[in-house]
């Protein structure tokens, strides 16, 4: 079955400029997370949805990223005013809404330059 | 933030020797989980083990968690080459939150 998509696999963009990540969850999976991950670290959790609704936002750096999923299934992250520190693998990642367990099924990630 | 830490940072072993990894952390979980990380299959869920469980096998995996030291432990045993990772352990901090906190990692090298 299909997995975790994201897109673009890459993104380039300059400094200052708007971009947009997408993340296709697994089929039913009601749970939604996004994590950015730069080199020799391990992921930094940004924000998770439960359904459309953003459970937890307190990974968000600050107010130039914000994520949606308008449907409780598709997510977009959102990235204002991108700097050169923003540069990362941003991760996502979905699980099936079940009481304790909580295996996380994660996409490729999408590789964000900032010039 | 980071919650985990692993340690060590790197380790080199021989396909066929067994690999010990440990990972420390902060706070009270519900569960404590591993996963692997390679540039061929991305970040990938190997075991996770529930607050109120002391060992979990799956395979050649084996982990332990100490909840008293805040403590886990994966054992890969017979390490094959295709092993080579990078391997993460992640939390999910008691409550409701189902967000994971994951520590740096190790890095495995398997040398045939």
């Amino acid at each position: 079955g299909a997995g975790v998509s994201q897109t673009p696999s890459n993104k380039v963009t300059e400094k200052g400029k708007y971009v947009e990540l997408r993340c296709d969850p697994i089929s039913g999976h009601t749970a939604l997370y996004w994590y950015r991950q730069s080199l020799g670290q391990g992921p930094e959790f940004l924000i998770y949805f439960q359904g459309t609704g953003a459970a937890d936002d307190s990974g968000l750096p600050n107010d130039r990223f914000f994520a949606v999923r308008p449907e409780g299934s598709v997510s977009t992250l959102k990235i204002q005013r991108t700097e050169r520190g923003d540069s990362a693998v941003y991760l996502c990642a979905s699980s099936p809404r079940l009481a304790g367990a909580n295996e996380q099924f994660f996409g490729p990630g999408t590789r964000l330059t900032v010039l | 933030s980071q919650q985990g830490e692993e340690d060590p940072q790197a380790l080199s072993i021989q396909e066929g020797e067994n690999a010990t990894m440990n990972c420390s952390y902060k706070t009270s979980i519900n569960n404590l989980q591993w996963y692997r990380q390679n540039s061929g299959r991305g970040l990938v869920h190997l075991i996770l083990i529930r607050s109120n469980e002391r060992e979990k096998h799956s395979g050649r995996l084996r982990v332990t968690l100490d909840t008293s030291k805040k403590s886990s432990s994966l054992l890969i045993t017979a390490s094959r080459a295709a092993d080579t990772a990078s391997y993460f352990c992640a939390t999910e901090n008691a409550g409701n939150n189902r967000k994971l906190i994951w520590g740096l990692g190790t890095s495995l090298a398997v040398n045939p």
